[in-house]
């Protein structure tokens, strides 16, 4: 199956600071999403985005699907920006029912 | 709109116990998966089913069974919990087909059901 690779695995940044995270697959991909799991446990849809670029408020997302990587940017971070980050995709081609493989996630701590 | 909804979100079973976790979903999704969730790790999947009535074996489906008797619910059953359950449970679900303008094939997860198994 698909490989979905995350970095940095853990990130520590104080308010204010801006990041980039990364997320590599091995295949080509029909689905790409990004999720935020806060820290009650909860999956927040971030962004779908199998190609190109997208913007929601201080944070967006792109993928170059042709070189297999996406990378997620958050500007001005938040002490609410804290959690785990995951990176999730299913393989391109034949029918793969969008079963999602996720990354091993980052987690971002934001200190006041 | 309720979105995707799990009960229950809490759960204490002792080895050998059975128990039903149950998934469902108000938004007419074809498409519902179950998730498991260890510590460090990222979800790893569970089962599946692409509509009524079919289901299919995810990446770790040993020790679990589900059911889809109707499109808008998705259980998943312990017949004989065993410690090495012990996780936390996400069920999600999306339209079938993928079309990034519409985001179609976007997964909507539930809040998450905390099992533990002595």
């Amino acid at each position: 199956g698909i490989q979905v690779e995350q970095s940095p695995p853990d990130l520590i940044l104080q308010e204010g600071a801006n990041s980039t995270l990364r997320c590599n697959f091995s295949d080509s991909v029909n689905n790409l999403q990004w999720f935020h799991q806060n820290p009650w446990g909860q999956l927040i849809n971030l962004f779908y985005i199998p190609s190109g670029t997208k913007q929601n408020g201080r944070l967006s997302a792109t993928t170059v699907a042709t070189e297999r990587y996406s990378l997620l940017y958050i500007s001005s971070s938040q002490t609410t920006d804290s959690g785990v980050y995951f990176c999730a995709a299913d393989r391109a081609g034949g029918t793969s029912y969008g079963k999602l493989t996720f990354g091993q996630g980052t987690i971002l701590t934001v200190h006041p | 709109n309720a979105g995707v909804t799990q009960t229950p979100k809490f759960r204490v079973l002792k080895t050998g116990q059975s128990m039903t976790l149950l998934c469902a979903q108000d938004m007419n999704h074809e498409y519902m998966y179950w998730y498991r969730q260890d510590p460090g790790m990222g979800l790893r999947l569970i089962h599946y089913s692409v509509g009524e009535g079919t289901t299919a074996k995810g990446e770790v489906p040993d020790g679990y069974n589900v059911s889809r008797l109707k499109k808008q619910n998705f259980l998943l059953g312990l017949e004989s919990a065993a410690p090495s359950q012990t996780s936390v449970y996400f069920c999600a679900s999306r339209k079938s087909g993928t079309s990034y303008i519409s985001n179609t094939g976007e997964l909507f997860f539930g809040e998450g059901s905390r099992l533990t198994v002595l």
